[in-house]
């Protein structure tokens, strides 16, 4: 079957670094996908993997293995606004998507 | 990036009325739509997707007669929730994608709630 883990909550403090882990079953695979999601809005787009190996954009990266089925996004510099759902998302052969439960992220002054 | 809207942001209305809600991308085509259903501290939930000139793929447990959907063209699809009760209170979002490529473009979002 398809499935997505990633855990329901993490708590971080501002400033630090958090990492959010992600694996997946998937018939096929098309790419991960990683996005924002705050309370009360509509998900936003911030990572696309489909090479192993690590995709760094500012503050955010995001890390991908397909051998072992993982992935994790990786914020530095936490900040307040970061507090989210972070939601991991695997492309199936179908080009469908599959979605993860989400992860929220508290970050504690 | 692309540019999803939708239409209306909220919305309030009796048990048992119809609602429609509009999903445009404004700025590319978008040969498929999928509609999400995300109910308070819960996950995204897929209800259908959409082929534009084609019948919707629904998900299991959705109603295909209760949750109407129309993808007349390659910029716009409706959700029309029918016969609205107060469980279908929920936030409604769509999603436009191109082609193959897996991205989704989200539109900002529908607040349903039903009295």
């Amino acid at each position: 079957g398809q499935n997505i883990d990633q855990p329901t909550e993490m708590t971080a403090t501002e400033g630090a670094i958090v990492q959010i882990n992600c694996t997946y079953q998937t018939s096929g695979f098309n790419g991960l996908f990683w996005y924002q999601q705050h309370a009360g809005e509509a998900p936003t787009f911030l990572s696309y993997n489909v090479l192993d190996g690590l995709e760094e954009k500012g503050r955010f990266s995001s890390f991908l293995s397909r051998s072992k089925g993982y992935s994790y996004l990786l914020l530095k510099e936490l900040q307040m606004k970061d507090s989210a759902s972070y939601l991991c998302a695997a492309g199936d052969s179908n080009y469908q998507l599959i979605w993860g439960a989400g992860t929220k992220l508290i970050i504690k002054p | 990036g692309a540019v999803v809207s939708q239409h209306p942001s909220w919305v309030i209305c009796k048990s048992g009325t119809s609602v429609k809600i509009e999903c445009r991308s404004l700025d590319f085509q978008a040969t498929t739509m999928f509609w999400y259903r995300q109910f308070p501290k819960q996950s995204l939930m897929l209800m259908a997707t959409s082929n534009e000139g084609s019948k919707a793929t629904y998900e299991q447990g959705v109603e295909k007669d209760k949750f109407l959907i129309n993808h007349a063209s390659l910029t716009l699809s409706t959700l029309t929730v029918t016969s609205a009760h107060p469980e279908d209170s929920s936030f409604y979002i769509c999603s436009a994608g191109q082609g193959d490529y897996n991205e989704q473009f989200f539109g900002p979002g529908t607040r349903l709630t039903v009295l």
